[in-house]
């Protein structure tokens, strides 16, 4: 069936060290892909986005990656920092996109030890 | 604050009680979605509109979840005869239909079911 997942469910990094976060999606269809970060007891805030027509992504800190060919998607942050220790959520929108209606990953949680 | 604005953030009810929550997107805003997070899940979509219209609501958990937003600003989510299954967190998220995708999100509105 159609869903969006993670590969890790947790993960635990050094502060200024770099994360991956990984995630699969099985809907092949799929042309838009966010990253979010959602802190305890706060909704969820967008990191970065990218079509389908796209390999990689840059922001602040951030890189999104997007292989096509096997489904997969990650988001590298540069030197973590301790407010970066969230819950990470993939999404993905599926086919007929401009509805946007993001089907989410279970999360991983990213912890930043000092 | 200019963001998108959920009330109340908590409610706890007694089970078979009716409780209504309300979102204000942000301004101009066109498309706003309610999702809903259990613990340890990513957001799981319910409905969306645009402006007024509410243009899929299949999603929705039973006949007891209905939303309306009347004027095409604020919206609110009303769950009739709430169940201890209702417990969880609600979001809304809302976009200008012509941006590219992302959503911004709320802080949530979380329900406690006894």
């Amino acid at each position: 069936g159609e869903s969006v997942g993670l590969h890790l469910p947790t993960l635990s990094v050094q502060e200024g060290d770099n994360s991956i976060i990984n995630c699969a999606y099985s809907n092949s269809a799929s042309d838009y892909f966010i990253w979010y970060k959602q802190e305890s007891g706060k909704g969820p805030q967008f990191i970065i986005d990218i079509r389908s027509n796209m390999d990689k992504r840059q922001g602040q800190r951030v890189t999104v990656l997007l292989n096509k060919t096997v489904k997969h998607l990650s988001l590298q942050i540069a030197a973590t920092q301790p407010g970066d220790s969230a819950v990470y959520f993939c999404a993905e929108n599926g086919p007929g996109g401009s509805n946007y209606k993001l089907t989410f990953g279970k999360g991983t949680l990213l912890t930043v030890n000092p | 604050d200019t963001g998108v604005s959920q009330d109340p953030r908590h409610k706890i009810t007694k089970r078979g009680q009716n409780v209504t929550f309300r979102c204000d997107p942000i301004s101009e805003h066109n498309r706003l979605y309610w999702y809903r997070q259990t613990l340890g899940q990513g957001p799981e979509f319910l409905t969306y509109f645009q402006n007024e219209a509410q243009l899929e609501k299949s999603r929705l958990l039973s006949d007891r979840f209905s939303a309306e937003r009347p004027k095409g600003s604020f919206s609110t989510l009303e769950i009739q005869r709430t169940e201890q299954g209702d417990s969880a967190m609600y979001l809304c998220a809302s976009r200008v239909l012509q941006s590219a995708g992302e959503l911004f999100f709320g802080e949530g509105s979380r329900l406690t079911v006894l």
